[in-house]
């Protein structure tokens, strides 16, 4: 099946910092999609992102699947982004199966 | 509008035992998916329905069973429980079946004991 990693494995960040999150996938896609989870497991929807780019606040993405990865970045980052970042694909001709990413796990202080 | 809703929020079961978890979709959403999640890890997909038919099947146990009712919502049951079927049990809703978007609830989280 489809192998999806995700870089960084952890991040920590000062309040106010940018960073950069990659996701790289095996195979072609049909769908990407960012997530944030949060500390108590609910999966937020950042983005649907299967080829382009889109802004949101100050968050952004990024997917270029003729070379197979996504990149997220996040602006003057807050403390409630801390939590787990995954990237999640449909490989095509699996309709509906998301396979998630390994997950980066960001941690932003004060 | 309301999101994807899961009941219940938190299950404690003994092995052996069976559980029935429930999820009703967003409004207007017909495809209904099942994922677990075990600590520090990524959710894993268990099932999709579509129409009330099963869609799609990932690698799980025939202990694990779900169906999709005339309203869209969906249960999924465990039988035998496992201490390895502890857990985070997430439910995601999309428009229908296919590449499109997919929504999650607040999940259950199940431990057995």
């Amino acid at each position: 099946g489809i192998q999806v990693e995700q870089s960084p494995p952890d991040l920590i960040l000062q309040e106010g910092a940018n960073s950069t999150l990659r996701c790289n996938f095996s195979d072609s896609v049909n769908n990407l999609q960012w997530f944030h989870q949060n500390p108590w497991g609910q999966l937020i929807n950042l983005f649907y992102i299967p080829s382009g780019t889109k802004q949101n606040g100050r968050l952004s993405a990024t997917t270029v699947a003729t070379e197979r990865y996504s990149l997220l970045y996040i602006s003057s980052s807050q403390t409630t982004d801390s939590g787990v970042y995954f990237c999640a694909v449909i490989n095509t001709g699996t309709a509906s199966k998301l396979t998630f990413g390994t997950g980066t796990r960001l941690q932003v202080t004060l | 509008d309301a999101g994807v809703t899961q009941s219940p929020t938190h299950l404690i079961k003994t092995r052996g035992q069976h559980v029935t978890l429930r999820c009703s979709p967003i409004s207007g959403h017909k495809s209904v998916s099942w994922y677990q999640q075990v600590l520090g890890q990524g959710p894993q997909f268990i099932f999709q329905y579509y129409e009330k038919e099963e869609r799609g099947r990932g690698n799980f146990p025939d202990r694990f069973s779900a169906r999709q009712f005339p309203n869209y919502s969906s249960e999924l049951n465990v039988n035998a429980l496992l201490l390895g079927d502890s857990a985070l049990y997430l439910c995601a809703s999309s428009l229908v079946q296919g590449y499109h978007e997919q929504y999650f609830g607040p999940g259950t989280r199940l431990t057995v004991t």
